[in-house]
């Protein structure tokens, strides 16, 4: 167990709808990382946020949107869903903001599939 | 713009074998560079990392890489494996330790 807590762990919606994504890092971490991993595309990074704050977007599309809120939890929201969006999405926490010093730790992921 | 390259999409390989994972990548800057284990189901792990001096670098479950500057690799090896390294394996690089670029992964089968 990562101490990184991910729910739903499953979700299927239809195209067209909008579905949050919540991720809750390890007790004591700033940085909350987001990423997906789909068949297509493989492996990507999202966003990154550091004690509240947006710090780095990778490959997030304009229909995807985070944020991190004071309690350090953050929030991946999904909208105008297409089937193409169906991947694992993972969070990742660490307590740097930079993952090269300390390590990033990653939850088990929410396997989102639209029908 | 960085990438990552992994060679072998597939790498069987007997149990107690030793076996190398390539790993290639291009950067204009300078990049740390690292290597993440994915389990069945499970979210990514880090193998190791480098980040600068000693070229070889050892990480966790008897993984070590060399990273080799002139040829752009950071190739993972280990002497030995065990049914329980069966997973998939991803190189990334980032140039801020903040936005990763991954590799499509390659999934090693330890074979009894």
């Amino acid at each position: 167990d990562s101490g990184v807590t991910q729910t739903p762990k499953h979700l299927i919606t239809a195209t067209g709808q909008r579905v949050t994504l919540r991720c809750s890092p390890r007790s004591g971490d700033l940085s909350v990382y987001w990423y997906q991993q789909s068949l297509d595309q493989g492996l990507q990074f999202l966003i990154h946020y550091y004690n509240g704050e947006e710090r780095a977007k990778g490959n997030i599309l304009e229909r995807f949107s985070a944020q991190q809120f004071p309690d350090l939890h953050s929030e991946l929201n999904l909208s105008s869903l297409e089937l193409g969006d169906s991947a694992l999405y993972f969070c990742a926490s660490s307590v740097d903001r930079w993952q090269v010093n300390t390590e990033a730790f990653f939850g088990q992921g929410t396997r989102l599939t639209v029908v | 713009a960085q990438s990552v390259t992994q060679l072998d999409s597939q790498v069987p390989v007997f149990e107690e074998a030793p076996v190398e994972l390539r790993c290639n990548y291009s950067s204009s800057v300078s990049v740390y560079l690292f290597w993440y284990v994915q389990y069945p189901n499970q979210g990514l792990q880090l193998l190791l990392k480098y980040l600068s001096g000693s070229t070889l670098v050892k990480g966790i479950n008897g993984f070590e890489a060399e990273f080799n500057k002139s040829q752009t690799s950071f190739h993972l090896r280990k002497p030995s494996v065990h049914i329980s390294d069966t997973a998939e394996y991803f190189c990334a690089v980032s140039d801020d330790g903040q936005n990763f670029v991954f590799g499509p992964g390659t999934r090693l089968s330890v074979l009894p």
